[in-house]
């Protein structure tokens, strides 16, 4: 089992916001920021957000990033097919001394 | 161009040592803000942290629990690469391995992964 929870699975219709969930505890997420990686088919994970809310420059606003508490949550607006992928949460964990990560969650464009 | 470029055997024997290297484009190994990281993928256990090595003002590393006993990471500074040894291996350690820096706290730039096999 990973040490944050995401759920395994999203799904979504064109055009539409969907929004994944990351739940972690009080030694990591609740005292540290948290990424969101996006993993495209076949290919490594490549960062999407950081520090909870920070997008790259290459990334589109179509993607967002909030935390709060021991959860945190990426969300898509305007869903497009090129959207279909995994994505994962992250942080560091100081009880662990190590980055633990969420499990994945399989993105399907409807 | 920053790059990390992946390297090492694709098949591992149970009981033996799985060895990876990582060459470095673009930065250094011993740059002072930066980590240089394994992180592997399987199916059963997601992306799993595995260790790190860093520079400031001399080298640290630090190992993921799971595999503390059995891990070493190497920089080398004249190769501008960094190393993975896993002892002791099972098939459980089957999985894709990956290097990746971390700055700033993320991890910004990944290898493109080797897929290790351990099977007799």
């Amino acid at each position: 089992q990973s040490v944050l929870t995401q759920p395994p699975s999203a799904s979504g219709t064109p055009g539409q916001r969907v929004s994944i969930s990351c739940f972690g505890s009080s030694s990591n997420i609740g005292r540290n920021t948290v990424n969101w990686y996006q993993q495209l088919p076949g290919t490594a994970p490549k960062f999407l957000i950081y520090s909870n809310n920070q997008r790259p420059s290459w990334v589109p606003d179509r993607f967002s990033g909030s935390k709060s508490g021991t959860s945190a949550s990426l969300a898509i607006s305007g869903l497009q097919s090129e959207d279909e992928a995994d994505y994962h949460c992250a942080a560091w964990d100081d009880s662990l001394k190590a980055w633990v990560f969420g499990g994945g969650t399989k993105l399907t464009v409807l | 161009q920053e790059q990390l470029q992946q390297s090492g055997p694709g098949l591992v024997k149970p009981s033996q040592t799985l060895s990876l290297t990582c060459a470095i484009s673009g930065d250094s190994v011993s740059s002072n803000n930066a980590a240089w990281n394994w992180i592997r993928q399987s199916p059963s256990r997601g992306l799993e942290w595995l260790g790190r090595t860093y520079y400031r003002s001399k080298w640290y590393n630090d190992y993921a629990l799971s595999v503390k006993s059995r891990i070493t990471i190497n920089p080398d500074t004249s190769k501008n690469q960094f190393s993975l040894q896993l002892n002791s291996v099972t098939p459980e350690d089957t999985a894709v391995y990956y290097c990746a820096r971390s700055d700033g706290g993320h991890f910004d730039l990944w290898g493109r992964g080797t897929r290790v096999t351990v099977s007799s």
